[in-house]
């Protein structure tokens, strides 16, 4: 099983700052299916980025996915309000399919 | 638009039985994998399982192997999760998604499972 570390767990800024959210894994994510989701309370999982930095039809270009083998990297350029939340990495590649704890972003 | 939609969860004492639905509805089922996943009180998220599109692959995460079962059919634009000898550990809100290969791309609302005495 491959186990994926997200870090920090948690990550207090203000709106208009930049966010790095690291995931890294246990052993390389097999030809990067390595994907990022969005949740807010009480609602879905939204999936962001796919393939470790295709972004999906709709999510705004501030959101940006890199890395490869096993550390992945999720960026937001500047926060906007709507973007604090809990951020999940997952790998897709391996069954079984796993997903990070989590990195909440936070008001600062 | 897609939709899912779950329902049959609820409370259930511990050893107890569940059988969650999902409906589908603007988009042909019969043509995407399909994946349950929950997400236990503040806990992360934990796949579950995974089925393919005519139901003859079937992918389990170990802890429910034994014990759950990924059904689906297509002609009632439908998925199911079977959950039998229900543990206190299985408590969390259970999403279906409708899945690009394996990945869970769309998701539903979820429905809430409580496994208590």
């Amino acid at each position: 099983e491959i186990v994926l570390t997200q870090s920090p767990g948690t990550l207090s800024l203000s709106p208009g700052e930049r966010a790095t959210l690291s995931c890294r894994a246990s052993q390389s994510v097999n030809d990067n299916y390595l994907a990022w989701y969005q949740q807010k309370p009480g609602q879905s999982p939204r999936l962001l980025i796919y393939g470790a930095s295709s972004r999906t039809t709709g999510i705004p270009d501030r959101f940006s996915g890199s890395g490869s083998g096993t550390d992945f990297t999720l960026t937001i350029s500047r926060l906007e309000p709507e973007d604090f939340a809990v951020y999940f990495c997952q790998q897709y590649g391996n069954s079984p399919l796993t997903f990070g704890g989590g990195t909440k972003v936070e008001t600062k | 638009e897609v939709q899912l939609v779950e329902s049959g969860g609820g409370l259930v004492q511990p050893g107890g039985s569940l059988r969650l639905s999902c409906a589908a509805s603007g988009f042909t089922l019969s043509g995407y994998w399909m994946s349950w996943v929950r997400r236990a009180p503040g806990r992360g998220l934990e796949w579950v399982a995974n089925i393919n599109q005519d139901g003859s692959e079937k992918h389990y995460v170990d802890s429910v192997k034994g014990r759950f079962v990924i059904s689906r059919d297509n002609a009632k634009n439908s998925l199911y999760l079977q959950m039998n000898s229900l543990r206190a550990e299985d408590t969390a809100v259970y999403f279906c998604a409708r899945s690009s290969g394996w990945l869970p791309a769309y998701w539903g609302q979820g429905t809430l499972v409580t496994v208590s005495s």
